[in-house]
């Protein structure tokens, strides 16, 4: 059992379509991040939520919209996707503390196809 | 900027032997590093992480990781295999108080 709740944990849209993907956490931290993991690839950061404000977007296509509306609630809004975007979508959360060596939660991810 | 490189993308082991999965790292500042686990269809979990304390780190499962700041290294360890270490392991290194930077990975097999 995970502190980071991810649904849906399998997804099938096609290129047309809006879905979204939703986390929510349960360990009272304030950051919140997506990552995407495409198989043979590192880990890709895409965007990290600071006390529900965007302080990072990794040059994420704009059909991927995130959306922060409190530090427990971390949506990911999806649109006219492309194959390549098949992934596995994990969403993590950690404490902010100042200075490095914060751990970082992750969540169980969802499936994302898209034909 | 921190990278880690983790040697080997592929790992097999009989159960009982020894795993050991390497690690190395660059880092403009004192790393601080962690080991996350990756089993089939699920996200991932810290297996242990290293903050300047003990340079020898012991996390869960038996597994432990030892820094060596001569080598750039952070290799894990557990001395005797189980079937259900069969997973994927990364190796990440701290940039800031909130990003990590994850190497490739290294997928494990347990053969019987």
């Amino acid at each position: 059992e995970t502190g980071v709740t991810q649904t849906p944990r399998h997804l099938v849209m096609g290129m047309t379509n809006k879905k979204s993907l939703k986390c929510e956490q349960h360990l009272g931290h304030n950051a919140m991040y997506w990552y995407k993991q495409s198989a043979k690839k590192p880990l890709e950061l895409m965007f990290v939520y600071n006390f529900k404000e965007q302080t990072e977007n990794n040059s994420v296509p704009s059909r991927f919209s995130p959306e922060c509306p409190n530090s427990s609630h971390l949506f990911l809004h999806l649109h006219t996707l492309q194959p390549e975007d098949s992934a596995l979508y994990l969403c993590a959360s950690s404490p902010r503390r100042a200075g490095r060596g914060n751990t970082i939660y992750f969540g169980e991810g969802s499936w994302l196809t898209v034909v | 900027a921190q990278s880690v490189t983790q040697l080997g993308s592929h790992v097999s082991v009989s159960e009982g032997a020894l795993v050991l999965l390497r690690c190395n790292y660059s880092s403009s500042v004192p790393p601080y590093l962690f080991w996350y686990v990756q089993y089939p269809n699920q996200g991932l979990q810290l297996l242990l992480k290293y903050t300047s304390a003990a340079t020898l780190v012991k996390g869960i499962n038996g597994f432990e990781a030892e820094f060596k700041k001569s080598e750039t290294s952070f290799h894990l360890t557990k001395p005797s295999a189980h079937m259900s270490d069969a997973a994927e392991y990364f190796c990440a290194v701290s940039e800031n108080d909130y990003k990590l930077s994850f190497g490739a990975g290294t997928t494990v097999t347990v053969r019987a």
